[in-house]
């Protein structure tokens, strides 16, 4: 069964303490791995899309890996805006198959 | 900066009775879709739509959901009869095609059935 699995379910992190999330899926036809960023009572907002292993990204703090396996997305020098929901997504024929997400928050 | 708008935001409606969800997708999008998310829980496919018709649909978009585009700019999802359980956040989304997949999503119709 196709299945995307995020960890960590939470994550408190410092103002500029550096951490990266984990994105693991098992897709059969995986067409692209998505990253979004959803705050409360908000939908999904685009952050990246990666497509093949050894792909990166970059966007401010933010960098997405992708390997055949899992994708990262790593988190440099967070700030307290940078608190929300990463919501982690395989692009499987013409749907996205989503994570339960990782909440971050981060503290002054 | 384009963005895919939809309306309500917010609905109350009675067990039983029909909804319909609006979205006006990005302009130059071809591919369209619904997604649900009930409160505390993931993200969840619907259907998708392309050239006028369903591509396709998970095992909850049951006879009881439908989608239109009935012009040049919107895209519905019709609830016939609704339940208890439909009550969730409904999620519309774009992408532009087969080789533009980034999907783009809306704000949400916050769905509240009581």
């Amino acid at each position: 069964e196709d299945q995307v699995t995020q960890s960590p379910e939470a994550l408190r992190l410092q103002e500029g303490e550096s951490s990266s999330l984990n994105c693991s899926y098992t897709v059969s036809g995986l067409r692209g791995l998505f990253w979004y960023r959803q705050d409360p009572g908000k939908g999904p907002e685009f952050l990246f899309t990666l497509y093949s292993a050894g792909e990166e990204k970059e966007k401010e703090r933010l960098k997405a890996t992708l390997t055949k396996k899992e994708s990262f997305l790593h988190i440099t020098a967070p700030k307290p805006e940078d608190s929300a929901t990463y919501l982690c997504a395989a692009l499987d024929t013409d749907k996205l198959i989503f994570g339960t997400g990782t909440r971050l928050q981060v503290f002054p | 900066e384009p963005e895919v708008t939809q309306t309500p935001s917010h609905q109350v409606t009675q067990m039983g009775q029909e909804v319909i969800l609006r979205c006006v997708p990005i302009s130059n999008h071809l591919y369209f879709y619904w997604y649900r998310q009930i409160l505390g829980q993931k993200v969840e496919f619907l259907v998708s739509f392309y050239n006028n018709e369903i591509s396709e649909k998970s095992e909850i978009f049951d006879d009881q959901f439908s989608v239109e585009r009935p012009d040049g700019s919107n895209f519905t999802l019709k609830i016939r009869s609704t339940k208890l359980e439909d009550s969730a956040m409904y999620f519309c989304a774009s992408s532009g095609g087969r080789t533009n997949t980034e999907a783009f999503f809306g704000q949400g119709t916050r769905l509240t059935v009581v």
